[in-house]
């Protein structure tokens, strides 16, 4: 299964918009990109996923590479309540596994 | 609605004894999954079913023991548990177990096991 690397931690202003990146460069053509976030002591949250294209939501953005070989995930005006662990996640063609990595914290300052 | 209940919240046992984790959905999904998650750890994939099938065990110890009685409803049977099993055990559902459908996660239970 392809894996994916995240910076440990990092931290935004309120109301700036918050880009996390995440490099998964051995993924394969048919693997899928998914972010989740886990507020402390919640269950994992789902955000968004995408194959190559952009996508967006209500909740956020996501930007692939055309090599596919790393994504961005965008919340385009952070609050507080978006300070959380965000996991982006390659879904495995083994099985489709959902695997967690260690995931990025990102802290919103007010 | 994405709703994934799990009862209990909470749960402490004691390491002679047999309890049950329970997780349902009303979402028609066809896909559930158990998870474990240690304190600042990411969560850690046990068991998935597929049409209430299990169709993965990531090499769980036999003292967990997952049931899947009907398209709606998961449950995890605790037996002989240890002190480093306490955890957040989290459960999902998902349309299907494929590459492009997402799960959805419930609130936890959080074991303590004594």
């Amino acid at each position: 299964d392809a894996k994916t690397t995240q910076p440990p931690s990092m931290d935004c202003a309120e109301g700036r918009a918050a880009n996390l990146p995440c490099n998964h460069s051995t993924i394969s053509g048919n693997e899928y990109v998914y972010w989740y976030r886990q507020i402390h002591s919640q269950g994992p949250q789902y955000i968004i996923h995408g194959l190559k294209n952009n996508e967006t939501n209500e909740m956020a953005s996501l930007i692939i590479t055309e090599d596919r070989k790393s994504s961005t995930l965008i919340l385009p005006h952070a609050t507080l309540r978006d300070t959380a662990v965000y996991y982006c996640i390659v879904r495995g063609r083994a099985n489709s596994k959902l695997t967690f990595g260690k995931g990025i914290t990102l802290s919103v300052r007010p | 609605d994405t709703e994934v209940t799990q009862t209990p919240k909470h749960l402490v046992m004691g390491m002679t004894n047999k309890k049950s984790l329970k997780c349902e959905q009303h979402m028609g999904h066809r896909a559930m999954y158990w998870y474990k998650q240690k304190a600042k750890k990411p969560p850690e994939l046990m068991f998935v079913y597929s049409y209430e099938k299990l169709s993965i065990n990531e090499s769980v110890p036999s003292r967990f023991s997952p049931e899947c009685p009907n398209s709606s409803l998961l449950n995890l049977h605790l037996h002989a548990l240890q002190p480093e099993d306490s955890a957040l055990y989290l459960c999902a559902s998902s349309q299907e177990n494929t590459l492009n459908t997402e799960a959805f996660f419930g609130q936890g239970t959080r074991l303590t096991v004594v």
